[in-house]
């Protein structure tokens, strides 16, 4: 069992649609990553949430940490936001071993 | 944007034979890991360093070992590579301060044992 959680595992979306990711946890923990792989390629950090919620651009990452769940939407969705999204959590803070789900695969159709 | 690199950034070796990744930073983080990512797992982390000559291990460390020797790099050894450590493996560095919080990804290591 993992005590790392994502939904939906695949989502295929029309290019302009609004995404919503989810990433349930099971233990406390210290932060929350959203991370994003593109295929065959590195890992790049998109947030890191102890509370609340953050906004970069089109990504907007939120966390509520009672509930142990986090969600990644994206506004106006676009074929380059094809990838997988990863939530992973961190439950020491300042030596972040992490903990990390399966991951999302999101393909956006022009 | 540099940071942090991976090498080699492919190797295909024999079962049996010794294989070393390396891991290189140049942000002087105090934290580096390595991490190894298999369909169906996600990544899963092997072992970590917490400073020079501090490691420890992590969820998958058994058949590895590490060694950090200065700041800078992070080697992960595998004494006797078998099938089942073929991996993409990805070494990341992170450091927590008042002031900055970072966590950073290498580009990654695809190793195959044949």
């Amino acid at each position: 069992k993992n005590e790392v959680e994502q939904s939906p595992q695949n989502l295929t979306a029309q290019e302009g649609e609004f995404i919503t990711i989810n990433c349930s946890y099971s233990v406390g923990i210290s932060a929350l990553h959203w991370l994003q792989q593109h295929p065959g390629g590195g890992i790049v950090s998109l947030f890191m949430l102890s509370s609340g919620k953050k906004k970069h651009g089109r990504l907007i990452a939120t966390i509520n940490i009672q509930e142990k769940h986090s969600s990644l939407h994206i506004t106006a969705s676009h074929p380059r936001d094809s990838a997988v999204y990863i939530c992973a959590v961190g439950v020491d803070f300042g030596n972040e071993k992490l903990t990390f789900g399966t991951g999302t695969r999101l393909t956006i159709i022009p | 944007d540099a940071g942090i690199t991976q090498s080699p950034r492919h190797k295909v070796t024999e079962t049996g034979t010794p294989v070393t990744l390396r891991c290189h930073q140049t942000e002087n983080h105090r934290y580096m890991y390595w991490y190894r990512q298999d369909p169906g797992h996600g990544l899963r982390l092997i072992h970590y360093s917490y400073g020079v000559k501090d490691t420890d291990k992590g969820e998958v460390s058994d058949g590895y070992s590490v060694s950090r020797s200065k700041t800078e790099d992070f080697l992960l050894t595998l004494e006797s590579a078998t099938s089942s450590q073929t991996s993409v493996y990805f070494c990341a560095i992170s450091e927590s301060t008042r002031r900055h919080y970072g966590y950073t990804f290498g580009s990654g290591t695809r190793l195959t044992v044949v």
